[in-house]
């Protein structure tokens, strides 16, 4: 049983650049959500995305988007970046679906570490 | 979503007991509480989770206490692959509100 996938594993990107991060739930979950870790600091949420939709939202701009496919995988996009955006990105994948078990628990990808120089 | 207090660093000797606290005095009647762990830099691990009673699995048991405003992880027998930094969140189940909202967590030091 596969758990969460995040590619790629590192990034380097230069200011005001593009980039988008992927992520692939694990087998059965259909809910993602997105966190920024930045170093020595705890995961900060970015947003939740459920039934290809945006559900919830943390203290992000809309510099940061994202996206969910039928198949439940996920990408997160953000634009014009700036140094402080230089995190370790996480991807954690539950399922709303089977609400109310323990598949509610969030299981947490490896990360894509991002670099902006 | 609540939030949490824990200490910011904690030693254990390797084989005895870790017991890390967590203070969660705002938590509400339908708020789970949850421990993760992070091996440096890698993606936090699950851990445990409860809602009133005590749990245990194959890694840790939770105490929760009855009032619910705070609760101990135990690593009953701590070994050096336990170093990590503890993070003990409150989340809600069941709806779409399930985003976590994580502190600075603790830093174990297992020492041989």
């Amino acid at each position: 049983d596969a758990g969460v996938t995040q590619s790629p594993t590192h990034l380097i990107k230069t200011r005001g650049q593009q980039v988008t991060l992927r992520c692939s739930p694990k087998s059965g979950h259909d809910t993602v959500s997105w966190y920024q870790q930045a170093l020595g600091q705890g995961p900060q949420f970015i947003f939740q995305y459920y039934e290809e939709e945006e559900r919830q939202r943390g203290n992000f701009p809309d510099r940061f988007s994202g996206h969910q496919f039928p198949n439940y995988s996920s990408e997160l996009n953000v634009n014009a970046l700036l140094l402080g955006d230089s995190a370790l990105y996480l991807c954690a994948s539950s399922s709303l679906l089977l609400a109310g078990s323990d598949q509610e628990t969030q299981y947490f990808g490896p990360g894509t570490r991002l670099l902006v120089l | 979503d609540a939030k949490t207090t824990q200490p910011p660093s904690m030693d254990c000797a390797e084989g005895r007991a870790a017991n890390l606290p967590c203070n969660h005095s705002t938590i509400s009647g339908n708020e789970y509480v949850y421990w993760y762990r992070q091996i440096h830099s890698q993606g936090p691990q699950y851990i445990i989770h409860g809602l009133k009673n005590n749990e245990t699995n194959e890694m840790a048991s939770l105490i929760i206490t009855e009032d619910r405003k705070s609760s101990t992880l135990i690593l009953p027998h701590a070994t050096l692959r336990d170093t990590a930094v503890y993070y003990c969140i409150v989340r809600l189940h069941n709806t779409n509100a399930g985003k976590s909202t994580f502190g600075d967590g603790t830093t174990l030091t297992v020492k041989p």
